[in-house]
């Protein structure tokens, strides 16, 4: 069975370039999530949907951010303008119904390098 | 508020040893869930276990085995005969009910890097 795919797996963008991450949740799984990592604060979640709609972006860090889940089997999460500090690997997750019970599967991420 | 602490940073073993890697918990909620991730040196995060807070049960998967004890609210987890494949940053994690509803957020912990040596 395919897993979670995210896209591209790396991107190197200069300051102040939109860019966009793309993620494929596995079929069936209605949540999605996104999260970064960095060395400094670790697995940090941005934002998650269920069915389709965001039900939680607290975790977004800025109005720079925007994430959108157009359709079941697809998601973006956007960066607009970029900075250097935006630099991480962005994971995308899925899960079956409630999360609290099953868990989240996890794409192969997406290395973010802003120059 | 959730909190999961592994206060192991960094562990190096060499292979065949046997290696905990220690998680400790903070949750107000009485249900709640327990994971833990592998991420490898390729970046992909890897689920290994989930286990509820009604089950204290410990479990074995192959090499792995997990110990979980509400007394002292940790969830720690043994790789037995350790091989250089095992390595990789380990990360435990907490979800907790939320208050009855749907979907507990996952606070996961900073992550533990074991090394196993040849």
């Amino acid at each position: 069975d395919a897993g979670v795919i995210q896209s591209p797996r790396h991107e190197v963008t200069e300051m102040g370039q939109e860019v966009t991450l793309r993620c494929k949740p596995i079929s069936g799984h209605d949540y999605l999530f996104w999260y970064r990592q960095t060395m400094m604060r670790g697995l940090e979640l941005l934002i998650y949907f269920n069915n389709n709609v965001p039900i939680d972006d607290s975790g977004m860090p800025e109005d720079r951010f925007s994430a959108k889940m157009p359709n079941a089997s697809f998601s973006t999460l956007k960066i607009q303008p970029s900075e250097p500090r935006d630099s991480a690997v962005y994971f995308c997750a899925s899960s079956l119904t409630a999360p609290s019970n099953q868990p989240q599967h996890f794409g192969d991420g997406t290395r973010l390098s802003i120059l | 508020a959730q909190k999961v602490t592994q206060a192991q940073t960094e562990i190096s073993v060499v292979e065949k040893e046997d290696v905990t890697l220690d998680c400790v918990y903070e949750t107000r909620d009485t249900t709640y869930y327990l994971f833990w991730y592998k991420q490898p040196p390729s970046g992909e995060l890897v689920f290994l276990i989930r286990r509820n807070s009604f089950d204290e049960q410990n479990e074995i998967s192959g090499r792995y085995s997990w110990n979980f004890q509400k007394s002292t609210s940790s969830f720690n987890f043994t790789i037995t005969a350790s091989q250089v494949v095992d390595s990789a940053v380990y990360f435990c994690a907490l979800s907790d009910n939320a208050g009855g509803t749907s979907y507990g957020k996952l606070t996961f912990g900073q992550g533990t890097i074991l090394t196993v040596h040849p």
